[in-house]
């Protein structure tokens, strides 16, 4: 069974501060690779997905992400912090070939405060 | 944009009650998919759904628990005999076999 670790679990930045979030998950085969975000009170959106392809993926709000498959990584980056990013911010796998509509497995998740 | 909808957003039952959660997936996905939060821990997976039958369940989808499409819109959750550690936050997501969606969550509260 793939797992998925999110070794930072709070993290406190000031705005215009730069930011990586690492995600370390253990699968043996192939996965497709996905941050997700909660902002306070709202519903997970997806920011964004590595199916395949260029390894550093680009996702909304200015996000990225690069795959490192060596490394079985996948860190979240945004070089510039804003206040607005506030929330919590989940790194998830699911097994299988280019989008897959297989399980979800998650981390337990980064809380990001960025501090006006 | 379309938007996976769970209605209620906030349920409080007492212990031993039954209780549905209900979830509309977009309309043109074929995947669905229920998952819990709770409170400080991460977000698991409880079960997914297609073509009219559960194709995967977790460890904590026990005999309590049971989902059903009774319609071509809704996708509920029923938990039977709602015990305190049942309460979390329930997500209803939906995928067309890509990237999954997923609602807003409806927090259960068992006292």
């Amino acid at each position: 069974a793939q797992s998925v670790s999110q070794h930072n679990h709070h993290v406190i930045l000031s705005e215009a501060a730069s930011l990586e979030l690492g995600c370390n998950y253990s699968y043996g085969g192939t996965v497709n690779l996905f941050w997700y975000v909660q902002y306070p009170g709202q519903h997970l959106q997806l920011l964004l997905k590595y199916f395949s392809g260029d390894p550093l993926v680009k996702g909304i709000k200015g996000f990225e992400a690069e795959f490192i498959k060596s490394k079985f990584s996948f860190n979240l980056r945004k070089p510039s912090v804003q206040w607005s990013d506030t929330a919590e911010y989940f790194c998830a796998v699911n097994p299988g070939l280019s989008g897959s509509a297989r399980q979800l497995t998650f981390g337990s998740g980064t809380q990001l405060t960025v501090l006006p | 944009e379309p938007e996976v909808t769970q209605t209620p957003s906030h349920q409080v039952t007492q212990m031993g009650q039954e209780v549905i959660l209900r979830c509309v997936p977009i309309s043109n996905h074929l995947y669905f998919y229920w998952y819990r939060q709770i409170l400080g821990q991460k977000v698991e997976f409880l079960v997914s759904f297609y073509n009219n039958e559960i194709s995967e369940k977790s460890e904590i989808f026990d005999d309590q628990f049971s989902v059903e499409r009774p319609d071509g819109s809704n996708f509920t959750l029923k938990i039977r005999s709602t015990k305190l550690e049942d309460s979390a936050m329930y997500f209803c997501a939906s995928s067309d076999g890509g990237e999954a969606f997923f609602g807003q969550g409806t927090r259960l509260t068992v006292v």
